[in-house]
């Protein structure tokens, strides 16, 4: 089976711009997690989608959403981007049945100048 | 809250060496424990996993892991280690009643001398 692909995998965006990052999960997947990883504050929770839904959020801001699409794909969005939003976005990949094993793709590298 | 702490942010061993890389989580019931690598540039890679039953778990390229309770700790351990193994190195804990959300350490560092 195919990994978990996030695109792009760079981003060069300037602060006030927002951004789109894209995540296909394995196949069969039907629960998509985003990570934020930041050297100050490691890896931190966005939110998880499950059969196009939210099912759960972290503790970011609502400048940070997410949907995910029928085929279980899901972009986040980043509106009025932010110097410290500079991070790797990681999607994480799941059948979403509650065993919290995911697998991660290879991580969008956003810089924001 | 739950947490988990990795008390040792930069690692060097030999080559050959065993290694052991130390995992402490704060968690009210019987958790669900990770272990995840990221090379330089990458994802993380799932190494291995503790949901129930035995306590030592076996993982992917020889690593393996060991629950205690008492010790609330979950330490990664591997016998004989490959200059290829120098990674980051990050023990997780599946957050309580949010699925699929996981807590992560700071992370360990391991760097490997030839």
């Amino acid at each position: 089976k195919a990994g978990v692909t996030q695109t792009p995998r760079y981003l060069i965006k300037t602060r006030g711009q927002q951004v789109t990052l894209s995540c296909s999960p394995i196949s069969g997947h039907r629960s998509v997690s985003w990570y934020q990883q930041t050297p100050g504050q490691g890896l931190q929770f966005l939110f998880e989608y499950f059969s196009e839904t939210q099912r759960n959020k972290g503790n970011f801001p609502g400048r940070f959403s997410g949907r995910q699409f029928s085929n279980s794909r899901s972009e986040m969005n980043v509106s009025t981007l932010e110097l410290g939003d500079s991070a790797l976005y990681l999607c994480a990949s799941s059948t979403g049945q509650g065993s919290y094993e995911q697998y991660f793709g290879p991580g969008t590298r956003l810089t924001v100048t | 809250a739950q947490s988990v702490t990795q008390p040792d942010i930069h690692i060097t061993v030999s080559e050959g060496a065993s290694l052991e890389l130390r995992c402490n989580y704060s968690y009210g019931a019987t958790p669900y424990l990770f272990w995840y690598v990221q090379s330089p540039g990458q994802g993380l890679q799932l190494l291995l996993k503790y949901f129930s039953g035995d306590t030592l778990v076996q993982g992917i390229k020889g690593f393996e892991a060991e629950f205690k309770r008492s010790q609330s700790s979950f330490n990664l351990r591997k016998p004989s280690v490959h200059w290829s193994d120098a990674a980051e190195y990050f023990c997780a804990v599946g957050a309580r009643g949010a699925t699929n959300k996981l807590i992560f350490g700071t992370g360990t560092l391991l760097a490997v001398q030839p």
